[in-house]
C-alpha cells in the first residue's frame, strides 16, 4: 500500500525555539494533507488541511501564525511550530490523500516534546 | 459542520465477547464513512469504510453499516481477539473528521 514518511518521529526542544516537521508521501501524489494534534488517550483534532500549491485551511482556533504549514509539492508538506512553548507538547500527525481518492494514509507521528 | 461522536472508552472484554463501539454523525450530504484502527505503538490505518446509504464495510471480521436513517455507523465484532486490543476511530467525510476514539482492551 501507499506509505507516508513523517520525520522526526521524535523531537525534544527548549522552549521559543522553532520545530519542523516533514511529510513525504513516498509513491503517491499527495493532493491534499491534514496535519492532525493527538492529546494522550484523546482523539486526533484536525489542525489544517493543505491542497498542493495553495494556503493551508486552519480549523478554529488554531494559530495560523504559530503553526506554520507549506505544502509546495505533490509528495512534501511541512508544519513548522514556531516559537515552541510547553503546551505545543503534544503528538502531530499527518496524513495524505491522492486526488479523487477518499483513503487516507497517515505518517508515523511526531512526538514534540518542549522543555 | 460535520462532526462525529463515539461511545467513550475504554471498553474492556474477554476473549470471544461480542464487541460494539458506536458512532453517530452530523453531516450535510451523504459522506462516506469510516473506521480506522490504532494499535498499540503503530499510526493508524484504515479498518474498513462505506461510501454510500446502507454499504456494509468489512475488514478481519469486523462490520459496520451505513444507517442514514440513523446517522450511524457502528462498529461490530462477533468474536474478538486479544490482537483486537487497540484504538478504534470513526471518522467523516472529505475532510476527515475523527471520533474522539475509543481504546479496547481484550484479555484472554
Amino acid at each position: 500500500g501507499a506509505v507516508v514518511s513523517q520525520h522526526p518521529s521524535r523531537v525534544i526542544c527548549k522552549s521559543g525555539t522553532s520545530v519542523k516537521i516533514e511529510c513525504r508521501s513516498l509513491d503517491f501524489q499527495a493532493t491534499t494533507m491534514f496535519w492532525y494534534r493527538q492529546f494522550p488517550k484523546q482523539s486526533l483534532m484536525l489542525m489544517a488541511t493543505s491542497n498542493e500549491g495553495s494556503k493551508a485551511t486552519y480549523e478554529q482556533g488554531v494559530e495560523k501564525d504559530k503553526f506554520l504549514i507549506n505544502h509546495a509539492s505533490l509528495t512534501l508538506s511541512t508544519l513548522t511550530v514556531t516559537s515552541a512553548h510547553p503546551e505545543d507538547s503534544s503528538f502531530y500527525i499527518c496524513s495524505a490523500r491522492a486526488g479523487g481518492n477518499e483513503k487516507l494514509f497517515f505518517g508515523s507521528g511526531t512526538q514534540l516534546s518542549v522543555l | 459542520g460535520n462532526s462525529v461522536t463515539q461511545m467513550e472508552g475504554p471498553v474492556t472484554l474477554s476473549e470471544e465477547a461480542f464487541l460494539t463501539i458506536n458512532c453517530t454523525y452530523t453531516a450535510t450530504g451523504y459522506p462516506s464513512l469510516f473506521w480506522y484502527v490504532q494499535y498499540p505503538g503503530e499510526g493508524l490505518q484504515l479498518l474498513l469504510k462505506a461510501t454510500k446509504a446502507d454499504d456494509k464495510g468489512s475488514n478481519k471480521g469486523f462490520e459496520a453499516t451505513y444507517r442514514k436513517e440513523t446517522t450511524s455507523f457502528h462498529l461490530e465484532k462477533g468474536s474478538v481477539q486479544v490482537s483486537d486490543s487497540a484504538v478504534y476511530f470513526c471518522a467523516l467525510g472529505n475532510d476527515m473528521r475523527f471520533g474522539a476514539g475509543t481504546r479496547l482492551t481484550v484479555k484472554p
